[in-house]
């Protein structure tokens, strides 16, 4: 089974705080994401990565910045937290290559933030 | 961006009733999925229906694929307590990213 592991299922911090979320993997997936998810919204897409030290912005990056320097970790990084980016944050991730495999997507468990 | 829209956005059923959601979608998709998230957790990948498939079955589930409404439809038979969660339809977007929409609460009163 893919497992999927986020670090923190509850992580509470200060605003200006530097604050880093992991998600490391064990499927050798080669892509993996991050998401925030909010009441109402849904998932919306902050971060990807398709390759060790590859990134490509998703929808809503402001604030936010992400490393991967080894294939089954990803990490998100708030530069300086802030009230707004209290929010459950969601790492997955998906096998590259052709057909539908690769659109599917496994989740780890979710770290609830809250920044004070 | 937000593709997918479910409707309803909840639902309250007894059980063993069954739970039908729907999802729209705006763009062109190669394949369309359906994730279930239990309450303060992750999603779970429940089933993937490809743009020429019309209706897929696995277990309990069904979900139907119009894609000349750009629709699907996800319907649960002889709900559960344990069904109680909230659904999600995911729509492909470019390269490997998935578009979710804002998902139905579905709860399954014993």
């Amino acid at each position: 089974d893919v497992k999927v592991t986020q670090s923190s299922r509850y992580l509470v911090k200060r605003t200006g705080e530097k604050v880093f979320l992991e998600c490391v993997q064990d499927m050798d997936h080669e892509n993996m994401f991050w998401y925030r998810q909010d009441p109402g919204l849904g998932l919306r897409l902050i971060y990807f990565s398709y390759d060790v030290k590859m990134k490509e912005k998703g929808d809503i990056p402001e604030g936010y910045s992400v490393s991967r320097e080894k294939k089954e970790r990803f990490s998100l990084i708030l530069e300086s937290a802030s009230t707004n980016q209290t929010s459950m944050y969601l790492c997955a991730s998906s096998r590259r290559g052709a057909g539908v495999a690769k659109n599917i997507q496994y989740f780890g468990a979710g770290t609830r933030l809250s920044v004070l | 961006s937000q593709q997918g829209e479910e409707d309803p956005q909840a639902l309250s059923i007894q059980e063993g009733e069954n739970a039908t959601m729907n999802c729209s979608y705006k763009t062109s998709i190669n394949n369309l999925q359906w994730y279930r998230q239990n309450s303060g957790r992750g999603l779970v990948h429940l089933i993937l229906i490809r743009s020429n498939e019309r209706e897929k079955h696995s277990g309990r589930l069904r979900v139907t694929l119009d894609t000349s409404k750009k629709s699907s439809s996800l319907l649960i038979t002889a709900s559960r307590a344990a069904d109680t969660a909230s659904y999600f339809c995911a729509t492909d977007g470019y390269g490997n990213k998935l578009v979710f929409g804002a998902g139905t609460i579905l709860r399954v009163k014993s």
